[in-house]
């Protein structure tokens, strides 16, 4: 089975940008992983941010998009809020099963 | 609006068996794959596999192969996921999600412990 990759932890000042990461041990990351991104809080089922690399739902904050970059998936969160302080998973589907990623903890200091 | 509601929390010994169920409304229960995730305690998400409500057919990540079943009934819009030989690293909280995309819409998720 696959290992996906991320960053454990990422720190962020208030209105900055940061850019969070999920790779493959397979190799590149491309648009046919359909890479996923999700937002937990504590004590909270996940919620989806982004699908299929860079789609948001309804639900989305427009501060969060969705890329490919080096070879990764990638989630980067511009103009970052105190209430973006979450742990965020990534994706990954290999011909219908699905691999998450570890997780990054995201801290808004 | 789409709901998912668990059932509750569970307490079994090793070796035992679980079923947790997952009830559906606000939409067509066949429309969507239903897929099951969990998380243990202070870990991150584990996905574990999927079942098409249409037709029944599965897919299960290779990690639980031969210890999970997942099945369904449509009539009463309802999806169950049966883990089988438990063991103590089972203990965690196990979502459904389901939706257009996939993963749009998610339970609260069903506590099960696995203590002697």
């Amino acid at each position: 089975q696959a290992v996906v990759t991320q960053e454990p932890s990422l720190t962020v000042s208030p209105g900055g940008t940061v850019t969070l990461t999920c790779g493959s041990s397979t190799g590149a990351v491309t648009s046919g992983h359909y890479p996923y991104w999700f937002q937990q809080k504590p004590g909270q089922a996940p919620k989806t941010l982004i699908f299929d690399t860079s789609k948001k739902h309804s639900w989305t904050p427009a501060r969060f998009s969705g890329s490919l970059l080096g070879g990764k998936a990638a989630l980067t969160l511009s103009g970052a809020q105190p209430e973006d302080e979450a742990e965020f998973y990534c994706l990954l589907s290999y011909s219908g099963a699905r691999v998450f990623g570890g997780g990054t903890k995201v801290t808004v200091l | 609006q789409v709901l998912l509601v668990r059932s509750g929390a569970e307490v079994k010994k090793p070796g035992a068996s679980v079923k947790v169920s997952c009830k559906a409304s606000g939409y067509t229960f066949t429309n969507y794959y239903m897929h099951w995730v969990r998380q243990a305690p202070g870990q991150g998400l584990e996905w574990m596999g999927w079942i098409n409500p249409t037709s029944g057919d599965t897919k299960y990540a290779q990690k639980f192969q031969g210890r999970v079943t997942m099945t369904r009934d449509t009539s009463i819009s309802t999806a169950y996921m049966e883990l089988s030989r438990l063991r103590s690293d089972d203990t965690a909280v196990y979502y459904c999600t389901t939706g257009g995309n996939y993963f749009d819409y998610w339970g609260q998720g069903t506590l099960v412990t696995v203590s002697s």
